[in-house]
């Protein structure tokens, strides 16, 4: 499975943007880019997924760069409900049905 | 719409012991995966079922199986259990019919080993 690498960590303040970068430089052409979630003691959530155009949802924009070699997971107004380790993931749509996870980033919003 | 639903929440066994945790995936779903979620390890893939028949699977030692049954709720089981079997345990279930559908997941049973 082709990996991901992603900032350890960042902060933001509560109703600005916040940009999540991913980069996965050995994506292949058959690799959905996948965002996944998971706030303080649940399950991980679904957010959203792409693969070559952005994408936009009532939670988030996926931007994915043309060489599909980085993307960005954009909340645009940013909530306390937010905080939470986001995973990004890719998914060959060949593959197994299975989500493999790097350590994500752990997002905190400030007051 | 029912979520994903696993039990117990919370366990506690002691080494040797075995403990078996249930999951019952969201109605009309017929894939359910496994996996386990530990502060060293991070969330890792252990199996996954598809119509009652394991389709993937992760690695780990034949300690952990698991099974599913025809109303597609699935089951795992953890045999001889060890201290570094204390984890999260996640199910997630998808319709199953695509590759890159939306992965739904359960609260987790957290199981501890003393």
């Amino acid at each position: 499975d082709a990996k991901t690498t992603q900032p350890n960590s960042m902060e933001s303040n509560e109703e600005e943007p916040v940009h999540l970068p991913c980069n996965h430089s050995t994506i292949s052409g058959t690799d959905y880019i996948h965002w996944y979630r998971q706030l303080p003691s649940q399950g991980p959530e679904y957010v959203i997924h792409g693969l070559t155009s952005n994408v936009n949802n009532r939670m988030a924009s996926l931007a994915i760069a043309e060489d599909r070699k980085s993307s960005t997971l954009i909340l645009h107004r940013a909530t306390l409900r937010d905080a939470a380790v986001y995973y990004c993931i890719l998914r060959d749509v060949w593959g197994a049905q299975k989500l493999v996870f790097g350590q994500g980033t752990r997002l905190t919003i400030n007051p | 719409k029912a979520g994903v639903t696993q039990t117990p929440r919370y366990l506690i066994k002691t080494r040797g012991q075995q403990v078996t945790l249930s999951c019952s995936p969201i109605s009309g779903h017929r894939s359910v995966s496994w996996y386990q979620q530990t502060p060293g390890q991070g969330l890792q893939f252990l199996f996954e079922y598809f119509s009652e028949t394991q389709r993937n699977k992760g690695n780990f030692p034949g300690r952990f199986s698991g099974r599913q049954f025809s109303n597609s709720r699935s089951e795992m089981n953890v045999s001889t259990l060890e201290l570094g079997d204390s984890a999260l345990y996640l199910c997630a279930s998808t319709i199953g019919t695509a590759n890159t559908g939306e992965l739904f997941f359960g609260e987790g049973s957290r199981l501890t080993v003393l």
